[in-house]
């Protein structure tokens, strides 16, 4: 079975900090991974992917890949209420198949 | 506009009733997805096709059935053997060829009684 772990949170920050989301896999082939964002009753929505190791920033989001570690992070700078949300991360594997972990909640404070 | 559509956005059936859940592209993408999430939980991978009239079972196929006789539509069928139906259905797509970036629908909401 392949697995893709995440805290469930909920995970506070205030206002203008940091957010990190934090994400294990156990499959090393694994190829790609994809963070999501759902809001309550609403859909995931891609917000970053990443497909080699290393950093890969995209506004005030930046994911983190180690493929040694089986390990992906999702930063969130000067977070916002807005970005209040559950966070899903994912995991690509061959023949086109994805594994979803269960999401991180963030709450943002103002 | 590009996108994914899915209907109804909820929809109400008595048990022992089938259902068939749509779901329509127009992003010329090649992969249709649909997954299943239960409240607090991640999505699970019902079934998947890579191209037209092709699919294969995800990790929770049982009680559920699917047809991509076209490019854009691949509707999902819950038949009355599935033993808990009531969920939020998503489908997906991705573009296939090497990009494997995943656009969800806005998902319909089951609710059998």
């Amino acid at each position: 079975q392949k697995e893709v772990e995440q805290n469930s949170g909920p995970l506070s920050v205030p206002e203008g900090a940091i957010a990190s989301l934090n994400c294990t896999y156990s499959d090393r082939g694994s190829q790609s991974f994809f963070w999501y964002r759902q809001y309550s009753g609403k859909s995931p929505e891609l917000i970053m992917f990443i497909y080699s190791n290393g950093d890969k920033e995209d506004g005030r989001f930046t994911a983190q890949l180690n493929k040694a570690s089986q390990y992906v992070s999702l930063l969130i700078r000067d977070s916002q209420p807005s970005d209040s949300a559950t966070y899903l991360c994912a995991a690509h594997y061959n023949f086109n198949k994805f594994y979803f972990g269960s999401g991180t909640k963030l709450n943002v404070k103002p | 506009d590009g996108g994914i559509t899915q209907s109804p956005k909820y929809l109400f059936r008595k048990e022992g009733q089938n259902v068939t859940l749509s779901c329509e592209q127009n992003l010329n993408h090649d992969a249709m997805y649909w997954y299943r999430q239960d409240p607090g939980q991640g999505l699970r991978l019902i079934y998947y096709s890579q191209i037209v009239n092709d699919f294969q079972k995800g990790d929770i196929a049982e009680g559920y059935s699917v047809s991509r006789e076209k490019k854009e539509s691949f509707p999902l069928t819950v038949t009355s053997a599935q033993k808990n139906p009531t969920a939020f259905y998503l489908c997906a797509s991705t573009p296939g060829q090497g990009y494997y970036e995943q656009y969800f629908g806005p998902g319909t909401r089951l609710t059998v009684t």
